[in-house]
């Protein structure tokens, strides 16, 4: 069975400095691999996924994603936060069968000014 | 283009009765899942459905159902509501349901049980 761990509850980071949230994933073949935000009150918000390919992805509002397969890791960065880049933070991986998308805990990001 | 909507946004209701949410998929979308989120579990896969079809299934009880009509547009029904079901009910919509597809979000809907 597939499963997404976010090792981190919250996040802390200064206006201006780079960000880093964890995730790490477990699937049994090839995985599709994604990042959501949700802002307080609101539904989930697509930023990137990872298919195949480069390693980096870029996706929505300057972030981007490293997939690593042998660590098994798809940590979402940013070269420098914004304020208004706080949120809660998922993971969220498939395989590539008929199975249902499966999201991590979810991280707090807090970006301090 | 419009987004993935639900309604009610919230809803109150009482132990023992039973609650319909309804949501329609962004245009052009055919598949739909439901997702349940609460701060102790987190996002917790309901059902998806494709064309009417439900094609997966969550570990929920009976009590949670749901459809898909012709038009994409999906409902779930909750009976027999418990205090434990109180949640952001949260539904989602992609062309086909292929898993390289990212899924769009509505803003959900909030479920209180008194």
């Amino acid at each position: 069975a597939q499963s997404v761990a976010q090792p981190e509850d919250q996040v802390n980071v200064a206006e201006g400095n780079p960000l880093t949230v964890k995730c790490t994933y477990s699937v049994s073949g090839n995985p599709y691999l994604f990042w959501y935000v949700q802002y307080p009150n609101r539904g989930l918000q697509f930023l990137l996924k990872y298919i195949t390919g480069d390693n980096l992805v870029k996706g929505s509002y300057g972030f981007e994603a490293e997939f690593n397969k042998s660590q098994t890791s798809f940590h979402l960065k940013k070269p420098s936060a914004l304020v208004s880049d706080s949120a809660l933070y998922f993971c969220a991986v498939r395989d590539g069968g008929n199975t249902p998308l499966v999201f991590g805990k979810g991280t707090r990001l807090s970006v301090i000014a | 283009k419009a987004g993935v909507t639900q309604t009610p946004r919230y809803l109150i209701k009482t132990r023992g009765q039973q609650v319909t949410l309804s949501c329609s998929p962004i245009s052009g979308h055919r598949s739909v899942s439901w997702y349940q989120q609460t701060p102790g579990q987190g996002l917790q896969f309901l059902f998806e459905y494709f064309s009417e079809t439900q094609r997966n299934k969550g570990n929920f009880p009976g009590r949670f159902s749901g459809r898909q009509f012709s038009n994409s547009r999906s409902e779930m029904n909750v009976s027999t509501l418990e205090l434990g079901d109180s949640a952001l009910y949260l539904c989602a919509s992609s062309l086909s349901g292929q898993a390289n597809q990212p899924q769009h979000f509505g803003d959900g809907t909030r479920l209180s049980i008194l």
